[in-house]
């Protein structure tokens, strides 16, 4: 089965600085989710890729695919305290009828 | 409209209640999710209705039972459940032919 690391598992950061979160797959992905959770509530999708090499960048988070498909980054560029929560990579399914897979998450704080 | 609801925002229940929690969606997504998360953990898949049929059960307590009446609506209904059952349950939704899931704002259930 597939499964997803994240690194690291947590993170603290000065606001107004940059960050990257890692997301590395066991096996090659055919496509990459990355959501945001605020601690207790739902998920918000961030962004998906699927072509290695693909990157795509909303507002002042940027993700990246390898192109290999099997590791992702995700950066954020002067962090803000908005930035804070849970950040989830999920192993999009093949076909729309599998599993979806999430990493076990990275905690990001950041201080004003 | 990406929007998924999810009713009770929180719910405190006794071991010898029957509760239900509600997910409504009006995306016209055919494919609607249950998910349970434990603190510190990724959500962790229960069910997946397809076309308002069950199509998987990941080996999930029949204390808790899921009901699709509608093609909007998503309910699952607890009974006698184990303070162990206590998480965030969360909902999700998914068009037909795309893997992008739409997640719900989810219910924080206390289990007495």
């Amino acid at each position: 089965s597939q499964e997803l690391e994240q690194s690291p598992q947590s993170l603290i950061v000065q606001e107004g600085k940059n960050l990257t979160i890692n997301c590395t797959s066991s096996k090659t992905l055919y496509g990459l989710y990355w959501y945001k959770q605020k601690y207790g509530e739902g998920l918000i999708f961030l962004m998906m890729l699927q072509k290695g090499g693909e990157e795509k960048s909303h507002e002042k988070i940027t993700a990246k695919l390898d192109e290999k498909k099997q590791q992702s980054s995700l950066h954020i560029t002067a962090s803000q305290p908005s930035h804070a929560g849970i950040y989830l990579c999920g192993a999009a399914p093949k076909t729309a009828g599998q599993n979806f897979v999430f990493g076990p998450g990275t905690r990001l704080s950041v201080l004003p | 409209d990406t929007e998924v609801t999810q009713t009770p925002k929180h719910l405190v229940m006794g071991m010898t209640n029957k509760k239900s929690l509600k997910c409504e969606q009006h995306m016209g997504h055919r494919a609607m999710y249950w998910y349970k998360q434990k603190a510190k953990k990724p959500p962790e898949l229960m069910f997946v209705y397809s076309y308002e049929k069950l199509s998987i059960n990941e080996s999930v307590p029949s204390r808790f039972s899921p009901e699709c009446p509608n093609s909007s609506l998503l309910n699952l209904h607890l009974h006698a459940l184990q303070p162990e059952d206590s998480a965030l349950y969360l909902c999700a939704s998914r068009h037909t032919g795309s893997v992008t899931q739409y997640f719900g704002p989810g219910t924080r259930l206390t289990v007495l």
